[in-house]
């Protein structure tokens, strides 16, 4: 079970709007910065959301990351049926080690 | 472009090591301010760190795998290795390597990530 906590699954229509919730503590989420990480089917993660807001060169603004004090969220605009993917947060505990979230699938509709 | 690429073997059996290499090509494994990465994925899909090196060989352990995991770096070659000793079915995994960012002591990210290998322990 993974100290990060994520629902296993959102959905939503395409166009519309989701936002997949990641949870932890002030060990990990509340003293570090939170990425996000996508991932498609049978490909290996990427990176697209760093340091709680900021978007790597070539990921659209329609994914945006934000956190409040143990708490981070990511939201995706207008869906697209291409953004089906498992989706992962990722921070740091007190000793410095990864941690990632359980996974979010996200189903579009 | 910065690309990684896992390979070793597929198939390792109870109790025996776990050995991959990662190739590293775009950029130095030498080179600051980043760190090289192992993460696994399980069936059940978590992700979970097995540990860093760092440019100068510096290395640090998820506490749950210390005791069994070692990494190590080729820099001649531009390549780190993970060695995972005594390994049970538990251990079957997709197993990715990723260059990590730590800036101000501080980790930031991983990217890229190679493909990932899959490796299944078993008889």
């Amino acid at each position: 079970q993974s100290v990060l906590t994520q629902p296993p699954s959102v959905s939503a229509a395409p166009g519309q709007k989701v936002t997949i919730s990641c949870s932890g503590s002030s060990s990990n989420i509340g003293s570090n910065y939170v990425c996000w990480y996508q991932q498609l089917p049978g490909t290996a993660p990427k990176l697209l959301i760093y340091e709680n807001n900021r978007r790597p060169s070539g990921i659209p603004d329609r994914f945006s990351g934000s956190k409040s004090g143990t708490s981070a969220t990511l939201d995706i605009t207008g869906l697209q049926t291409g953004d089906e993917a498992d989706y992962y947060c990722g921070t740091w505990d007190t000793r410095l080690s990864a941690l990632f979230g359980g996974g979010t699938k996200l189903t579009v509709l | 472009q910065v690309q990684l690429q896992e390979s070793g073997p597929g198939l390792v059996k109870p109790s025996q090591t776990l050995s991959l290499t990662c190739t590293v090509s775009g950029d130095s494994i030498s080179s600051d301010p980043y760190y090289w990465s192992w993460i696994r994925q399980s069936a059940g899909k978590a992700l979970e760190w097995i540990g860093r090196i760092s440019s100068d060989g510096r290395t640090n352990y998820s506490p749950s795998l210390k005791s069994r995991v070692t990494i190590s770096a080729d820099t001649s070659k531009n390549q780190f290795s993970l060695k995972l000793t005594s390994v049970t079915a538990s251990d079957t995994a997709v197993y990715y390597c990723a260059r990590l960012l730590i800036l101000s002591a501080y980790p930031r990210f991983f990217d890229p990530w190679g493909q990932g290998t899959l490796v299944t322990v078993s008889s």
